[in-house]
């Protein structure tokens, strides 16, 4: 399977905790996105990498989101002292040259 | 920023009828309108898409329209099948400036069910 990849599919953390989420895109696609669902609405943007610069970054990302893109292949994000709120499917997505985005199977984070 | 807008939230249509989804946005500068057909536990998958120098795309049972006057697109499904049962998002993207490029904004999903 030649799609985008992400790792873990599930995590359940407990309050407080810290959890990184991993995503492999289509090998010669150099740009990617971090997405996040909440249940029943759209995905809403994130962030996007350009090769390994980060080049955007939602308002919905606070302080305690970080991700990276080293070398420009995978990327990570990571959610530190999570909140209840931080429960939702996290989606990664990358783009080709003809500007389509292929989306990611999702982690979905449970925070008790 | 880009916002937009899909109707109905919810559509219900016996097999072998034919679905319509409607998109409309705010952005004229938008220029890229996906479709995506999103399977319960799974990530969005990419049906069809249409970008803003075409009125009409068709691929098989699946179509879409883009009206840019007016601001909307909409897709088309015809003959369909129990399978084609999810959650259908659009979604629009444009160059409009360093800040929205490269944004994908999603309407809010449309529930399709098709009963046998």
């Amino acid at each position: 399977d030649t799609g985008v990849s992400q790792d873990p599919r599930h995590k359940i953390t407990k309050r407080g905790q810290n959890v990184t989420f991993r995503c492999d895109p289509i090998s010669e696609h150099n740009r990617l996105y971090w997405y996040r669902q909440t249940l029943g609405q759209g995905p809403e943007f994130l962030t996007y990498f350009q090769n390994e610069a980060q080049l955007e970054k939602s308002r919905l990302l606070s302080d305690r989101f970080s991700a990276e893109r080293p070398k420009g292949s995978f990327s990570t994000l990571e959610i530190q002292r999570t909140e209840q709120g931080d429960s939702a499917m996290y989606l990664c997505a990358s783009q080709d040259l003809f500007y389509a985005w292929y989306f990611g199977p999702g982690t979905r984070l449970t925070v008790t | 920023g880009e916002n937009v807008e899909q109707h109905p939230s919810t559509l219900s249509v016996q097999e072998g009828d034919s679905a319509v989804i409607k998109c409309t946005y705010s952005d004229s500068a938008s220029n890229y309108f996906p479709w995506y057909k999103q399977e319960l536990g799974k990530g969005p998958q990419l049906i069809i898409d249409i970008r803003s120098n075409v009125g009409e795309k068709k691929d098989q049972r699946i179509a879409v329209t883009l009206n840019k006057t007016a601001k909307h697109f909409s897709l088309h499904i015809t003959e369909t099948q129990p399978e084609d049962s999810a959650v259908y998002f659009c979604a629009a993207s444009g160059n409009a400036g360093g800040t929205s490029y490269g944004k994908l904004t999603f309407g809010q999903g449309t529930i399709l069910t098709v009963h046998p």
